[in-house]
Formats: C-alpha cells, sequence, structure tokens
C-alpha cells in the first residue's frame, strides 16, 4: 500500500468548513483514495472515496489533485458531532485487498 | 451503508481463559473478512484476513495459534483469542468487504483480560 501523510491536528469551528489534507504522492494507478473517521471507542465509519475525479455524497466531499498525489477531505458545515480522528488511505479496490492506517489526523470542532 | 456487527461489546474475562469475538455482515456477503487490534492511542493495526472456506492470513509478528480465526459462512468470522493474558487487552475491530466494494468495520469489542 502507498503511504499517506496527514496533519496529526486541526481544529474547525462549529458551522465552517472543515478541509483536511492528504499527501500520497506514491499512489499508483489502480489505487483508490479512502476516507474513514473513528469516532472514540467506535469502529471506523466509511466517509467516501475515490479514484481520480473528485466525488461528494452527504457527508463530504473528496477533491483530489489531477496528479493524485494529493486529496482533501471537505465536511462543508462541520459539528460537534464530527470530532473525531480522520484516517486517509490508499488501496485498490480488490476483494482482499487489505487497508493499512495510518495516524491520521485529530479534528476537534470548537463550539 | 453495509451494516458489520460485532459480539460482544466488551468482555472481561480471567488470566488463562479463551474469549470468541463474532463478527457478522448483516445485509450483505462477504467473502473477506478482516480483523484489527487497537491499542490505547495507537493506530488500528491489520491482524488477520479472513476468507470464507479456507484459512486465514496474519500478519507478521500475529501469533496464528493465540488468535484463531474461523470464517465459516459469507456471513460470520469468528476471532478466538486463547488463553488470554492481560497484555491481549485491547479493543478489537473487525471489517467487512462486499465484494468490489469498500471495507465497513464493526462497532468493535473491547476485551479486558484481569
Amino acid at each position: 500500500d502507498a503511504k499517506t501523510t496527514q496533519p496529526p491536528s486541526m481544529d474547525c469551528a462549529e458551522g465552517r468548513a472543515a478541509n483536511l489534507p492528504c499527501n500520497h504522492s506514491t499512489i499508483s494507478g489502480n489505487e483508490y483514495v479512502y476516507w474513514y473517521r473513528q469516532i472514540h471507542s467506535q469502529g471506523p465509519q466509511y466517509i467516501i472515496h475515490g479514484l481520480k475525479n473528485n466525488e461528494t455524497n452527504e457527508m463530504a466531499s473528496l477533491i483530489i489533485t489531477e496528479d493524485r498525489k494529493s486529496s482533501t477531505l471537505i465536511l462543508p458545515h462541520a459539528t460537534l458531532r464530527d470530532t473525531a480522528v480522520y484516517y486517509c488511505i490508499v488501496a485498490s479496490n480488490f476483494g482482499n485487498e487489505k487497508l493499512t492506517f495510518g495516524t491520521g489526523t485529530r479534528l476537534t470542532i470548537i463550539p | 451503508g453495509a451494516v458489520v456487527s460485532q459480539h460482544p461489546s466488551w468482555v472481561i474475562c480471567k488470566s488463562g481463559t479463551s474469549v470468541k469475538i463474532e463478527c457478522r455482515s448483516l445485509d450483505f456477503q462477504a467473502t473477506t473478512m478482516f480483523w484489527y487490534r487497537q491499542f490505547p492511542k495507537q493506530s488500528l493495526m491489520l491482524m488477520a484476513t479472513s476468507n470464507e472456506g479456507s484459512k486465514a492470513t496474519y500478519e507478521q509478528g500475529v501469533e496464528k495459534d493465540k488468535f484463531l480465526i474461523n470464517h465459516a459462512s459469507l456471513t460470520l468470522s469468528t476471532l478466538t483469542v486463547t488463553s488470554a493474558h492481560p497484555e491481549d487487552s485491547s479493543f478489537y475491530i473487525c471489517s467487512a468487504r462486499p465484494f468490489t466494494d469498500t471495507q465497513y468495520f464493526g462497532p468493535g469489542t473491547r476485551l479486558t483480560v484481569l
């Protein structure tokens, strides 16, 4: 699996957009960018994933640079419940492909 | 999204006993399931990959005789921690993957060995 680099922590004011960056400069052509988050003492929650096009769902938007070496997860209107550790992972979409978790970004939403 | 459950949510046991943790995919079939372990203030570490109808594949450094994995059906995988010791106390999380889809994680099982 390609490695990812994320800032260890970030703060964001409640109601504002939270932009979480991720660098994955060694990503290969068949690898997707996945984002998960883990709220304290719970299992990771899937947020979004993409290959090369920008993606949006009900939770977030994913912006992937044209060279695919970095991406940004955007939570458009952060709430206190979005406080969590966010993990950016690159992996292929094969059935038995494992996910390798890094240290992630601890996002704190400030009232 | 797909739903994965785990049972029990938490368990306390005495040193030397064995503990079984169940992981179920509730609304899909999963040919592959994964087991992770997470120590306090650390990230998830993959322990093993469980494949239905075949032996599990363990990550380097994980004792296969201590952590027994059985993927007996397309919706159930079990992890048995044999002869548990206090250092096995951890948060155990499973995930399941519908074919060609993303992984979905269970809520986790907190194991405390006294």
